[in-house]
């Protein structure tokens, strides 16, 4: 596509509820980013995936959260048994190259209540 | 590791008045260097970024940033602002051996007719 999809835009769910983010990259970019952004703080990286490398989990910030990229492309960030401190904006994006600068989506806002 | 300063959290400018947005960071190896802009109610976008070269690199709307190795800075500038400049900048700092980067926690430019 022509950039970086992300849905739901918004998603809100009771504690304690799994919910499931979609990012859908840019065509043919290999590196594709998972980043979350609290309200007034800066982006805090979560996972990374480069081709068929292993992907870098070290930003999760628990074992609730997960991420699968399914045939190098769309990839699913999973996040079991919600608390309200997920409550944030998850950002995903993706690049050609180490050196290439990110394109984001739009994000998902994500309430928890 | 690497870590990212962005020493003023809010700047207010008036128009056409210079601005310069501070960003120090702190790495072992080498880095490459980016600033993200995030115009109100939408999403990051690319604003410029340094990977070799020229130490002193522009983004097609007037604002230049300059690598400084000596003090791990990286700070952005503009000589003359608009009001459509009002936005959150982050500044963000990618090892050259690794694919993620990392944020800052934002600047947020407000500028006043």
């Amino acid at each position: 596509g022509a950039g970086v999809s992300q849905s739901p835009s918004n998603k809100v769910t009771e504690k304690g509820k799994d919910v499931e983010l979609r990012c859908d990259p840019i065509s043919g970019h290999t590196a594709l980013y998972w980043y979350r952004q609290s309200l007034g703080q800066g982006l805090e990286f979560l996972i990374y995936f480069q081709g068929n490398s292993a992907p870098d989990k070290s930003g999760l910030p628990s074992d609730r959260f997960s991420a699968e990229r399914t045939g190098g492309s769309v990839s699913t960030l999973t996040i079991q048994r919600t608390q309200q401190e997920d409550s944030a904006v998850y950002l995903c994006a993706s690049s050609t190259a180490l050196t290439g600068g990110y394109t984001f989506g739009s994000g998902t806002r994500l309430t928890v209540v | 590791a690497q870590s990212v300063t962005q020493l003023d959290s809010q700047v207010p400018v008036f128009e056409e008045a210079p601005v310069e947005l501070r960003c120090n960071y702190s790495s072992s190896v080498s880095v490459y260097l980016f600033w993200y802009v995030q115009y109100p109610n939408q999403g990051l976008q690319l604003l410029l970024k340094y990977l070799s070269g020229s130490t002193l690199v522009e983004s097609i709307n007037g604002f230049e940033a300059e690598f400084n190795k000596s003090q791990t800075s990286f700070h952005l500038r503009k000589p003359s602002v608009h009001i459509s400049d009002t936005a959150e900048y982050f500044c963000a700092v990618m090892n050259t051996n690794a694919g993620k980067s990392t944020f800052g926690d934002g600047t947020t430019l407000t500028v006043k007719p």
